[in-house]
C-alpha cells in the first residue's frame, strides 16, 4: 500500500500570507495526486487533481506542483476562507489513501 | 446538477451492522464508480473501498475485507455501504464519493454530506 505523508500536521498563518504544505509518497505516483479542503462539520471539496490542475471554481490563488514522490500545495495570499485543513490523496492505486491533514489556523 | 445525498445518522450496538445509503442525481448513475471513506472524529480521512455502480463490481480496503459490502440499486440510482461486526472505533462520518475519470486524471469530484455512525452500548 501507497503511504501519504503531510507536513507541517498544523500551519499558523495570516491573510496575506503565502503558505506551501508538502505530501511525500511512498513510492512513485507519477502524478496521481489530488488536494482537497475541510472544513469543520463539512465533507471535503476537491481543489487540486493531477497534481498542477485547478478544479473548475477554484481560487486562481490555490496552486500544486510536483511529479513521482513530492508534491506541493501552495496558497498564494491567504483569505479567511482558506482556514481549514487540506489533504492530499493519491489515485495511482487501490486502496487510494490520504496524507493525515495539514489544519491551517490563524496566528 | 450533480448531488449525492446520504442517509440519516445511525446509532448501533457493538457487534450490529449499519447501512448507509448515497442517493445520486444530475448524471447518469452508471457512469462513475462510487467509493466510500470515513472519518473518525478528529481524525483524517482513510478511504473503504468502491462499488462500480454499472456491474455491481467491488474494491474494499483491506482493513474491512470480511465486514464492508456495498451494493446498488441502479433503478433509483442509490448506492450502500452496509458495515457488520460494528467495533466502537468504527464511530465515524461516513461519506460516498463519487470518482470523476477522464482520460488518465482519477478523482472525487462530488462528495454526499456525510452520514455519522455512533457505536455505542
Amino acid at each position: 500500500d501507497i503511504q501519504m505523508t503531510q507536513s507541517p500536521s498544523s500551519l499558523s498563518a495570516s491573510v496575506g500570507d503565502r503558505v506551501t504544505i508538502t505530501c511525500r509518497a511512498s513510492q512513485s505516483i507519477n502524478d496521481y495526486l489530488n488536494w482537497y479542503q475541510q472544513k469543520p462539520g463539512k465533507a471535503p471539496k476537491l481543489l487540486m487533481y493531477a497534481a498542477s490542475s485547478l478544479q473548475s471554481g477554484v481560487p486562481s490563488r490555490f496552486s500544486g506542483s510536483g511529479f513521482g514522490t513530492d508534491f506541493t500545495l501552495t496558497i498564494s495570499s491567504l483569505q479567511p476562507e482558506d482556514f481549514a485543513t487540506y489533504y492530499c490523496q493519491q489515485s495511482y492505486s487501490t486502496p487510494y489513501s490520504f496524507g493525515q491533514g495539514t489544519k491551517l489556523e490563524f496566528k | 446538477q450533480v448531488q449525492l445525498v446520504q442517509s440519516g445518522a445511525e446509532v448501533e450496538k457493538p457487534g450490529a451492522s449499519v447501512k448507509v445509503s448515497c442517493k445520486t442525481s444530475g448524471y447518469t448513475f452508471t457512469d462513475y464508480f462510487i467509493h466510500w471513506v470515513r472519518q473518525a472524529p478528529g481524525q483524517g480521512l482513510e478511504w473503504m473501498g468502491w462499488l462500480n455502480p454499472n456491474s455491481g463490481g467491488t474494491d474494499y480496503s483491506q482493513k474491512f475485507q470480511g465486514r464492508v459490502t456495498m451494493t446498488r440499486d441502479p433503478s433509483i440510482t442509490t448506492a450502500y455501504m452496509e458495515l457488520s461486526r460494528l467495533r466502537s472505533d468504527d464511530t465515524a462520518v461516513y461519506y460516498c464519493a463519487r470518482l470523476h475519470h477522464d482520460h488518465a486524471d482519477f478523482y472525487f469530484d462530488y462528495w454526499g454530506q456525510g452520514t455519522m455512525v455512533t457505536v455505542s452500548s
